[in-house]
């Protein structure tokens, strides 16, 4: 099983949609989660932290279920400019950060 | 939040050269990595740069192919030895100021190697 594991899509939802993506990690000592964004050819830049009383900023809300072993981001009232890869981000024990894949989204018109 | 300054931002480079990434923080960091990311693919860690000291690299890749160093708490460069162009990639260079700090990138380095 992967360390960190999301759903790479692509998500392909019209504007003003709501969309919610998913990310499970495997290590139960995790210590902190975030949630990155990355547009086509740019480097990852870190949209939100994830807390566990879950956090919100705007348009996206970030949970954390450790029970579980899952976090979330739900973007509402998608925008044009949403469409990236969101990227998924746990700091394991050591505290070396570990990324998933990715989730593609797509917005359109 | 931490500022990087990577470079170069790409290189064109024949195979079996050699290319250094070099990475400037705008301050200290406790913690600096060095990730490859190819097309379509998510972020690979290929070391964590220790202050002072070796690398500690991750499965599948070796100092001889990819030294590293870090003279300083600001401060690392990253090595393609050898390149083949199976080394084609984008490189990132990131940092975190604490443990649980979320980490922030350098803008990468575009290498392709013909």
């Amino acid at each position: 099983r992967k360390e960190v594991e999301q759903d790479p899509g692509p998500f392909n939802v019209p504007e003003g949609a709501t969309v919610a993506f998913n990310c499970t990690y495997s290590n139960s000592a995790s210590q902190s989660f975030f949630w990155y964004r990355q547009d086509c050819r740019k480097e990852p830049k870190l949209l939100m932290s994830v807390y566990s009383s879950g956090n919100e900023d705007g348009r996206f809300t970030a949970q954390l279920n450790r029970a579980s072993q899952y976090i979330s981001l739900l973007i509402r009232d998608s925008k044009l400019s949403d469409s990236a890869t969101y990227l998924c981000v746990v700091n394991g024990g050591s505290y070396i950060p570990t990324f998933g894949r990715g989730t593609s989204l797509i917005v359109h018109p | 939040s931490a500022v990087i300054s990577q470079k170069p931002s790409r290189d064109i480079c024949q195979r079996g050269t050699s290319l250094t990434i070099q990475c400037q923080v705008d301050s200290q960091v406790t913690m600096m990595f060095w990730y490859r990311q190819q097309p379509g693919q998510s972020l690979t860690l290929i070391a964590t740069a220790n202050q002072g000291s070796e690398a500690t690299y991750e499965s599948g890749f070796v100092i001889d192919k990819f030294p590293i160093s870090r003279p300083n708490l600001t401060f690392s460069t990253l090595t393609v030895s050898n390149m083949s162009p199976e080394d084609s990639s984008i490189y990132l260079c990131s940092a975190k100021e604490a443990a649980n700090s979320p980490l922030h990138f350098g803008n990468g380095t575009r290498l392709t190697v013909t």
